[in-house]
């Protein structure tokens, strides 16, 4: 178990240009999460899947936000044309299905996104 | 998402002291608990669950929830400097978690 990883750690992008973020999960973890944190704030849902099926997307999520998990193991997050506004901590997570709810679930590392 | 409200913070405590961290959540219907422990510029870190009434040591963590009350909190025993950080609450919301802004605990030596 190397838990959950995450590619790259930093990024700075100029507004307007697409980034993409990589997630690999726990290996066994068939959940998996992307959320976003700003300075202060706690982490803000963004979506999740359960194997490749994207179950659940914020409605706070603008349409430029896009996630695949085409196999159900890593997944990607983008985000097209990108605004200052994206510059957070982009942080994933994986369960395993638990007694309640969603399981406990495990972070990776957190990509840092600035826009300039 | 579901309203999560953490006591504000600073919260400063002197070494071997015990830290007393409270939660609250709006949806009776929740079921799991949890207490994320996140160091400045690293990600969050579970150190606790709670699913039942009632209190859950782990060392020298302890979660206790009452349901009824629809409150959590977490008591640090003997804190340690290494305990300084901000203690995130989060909630089940379905499959994914609510979490409050945070409290931020000092240790001083």
């Amino acid at each position: 178990d190397t838990g959950v990883s995450q590619d790259p750690r930093h990024k700075i992008t100029k507004r307007g240009q697409n980034v993409t973020f990589r997630c690999d999960p726990i290996s066994e973890h068939n959940r998996l999460y992307w959320y976003r944190q700003t300075l202060g704030q706690g982490p803000e849902f963004l979506t999740y899947f359960q194997n490749e099926a994207q179950l659940e997307k914020s409605r706070l999520l603008s349409d430029r936000f896009s996630a695949e998990r085409p196999k159900g193991s890593f997944s990607t997050l983008e985000i097209q044309r990108t605004e200052q506004g994206d510059s957070a901590m982009y942080l994933c997570a994986s369960s395993y299905p638990g007694t309640s709810g969603g399981g406990e679930q495990y972070f990776g590392p957190g990509t840092r996104l600035t826009v300039t | 998402q579901k309203e999560v409200e953490q006591n504000s913070g600073p919260l400063s405590v002197p070494e071997g002291a015990i830290a007393s961290l409270n939660c609250t959540y709006s949806d009776r219907g929740s079921q799991s608990f949890f207490w994320y422990r996140q160091y400045s510029g690293k990600s969050p870190e579970l150190i606790m669950f709670i699913y039942s009434n009632g209190d859950k040591e782990d060392g020298r963590f302890t979660a206790q929830l009452n349901k009824a009350s629809q409150y959590v909190s977490l008591l640090i025993r003997d804190s340690q400097p290494s305990d300084s950080a901000t203690y995130l609450c989060a909630v089940n919301d379905d499959y994914k978690l609510s979490f409050g802004a945070g409290t931020t605990v000092t240790v001083r030596a």
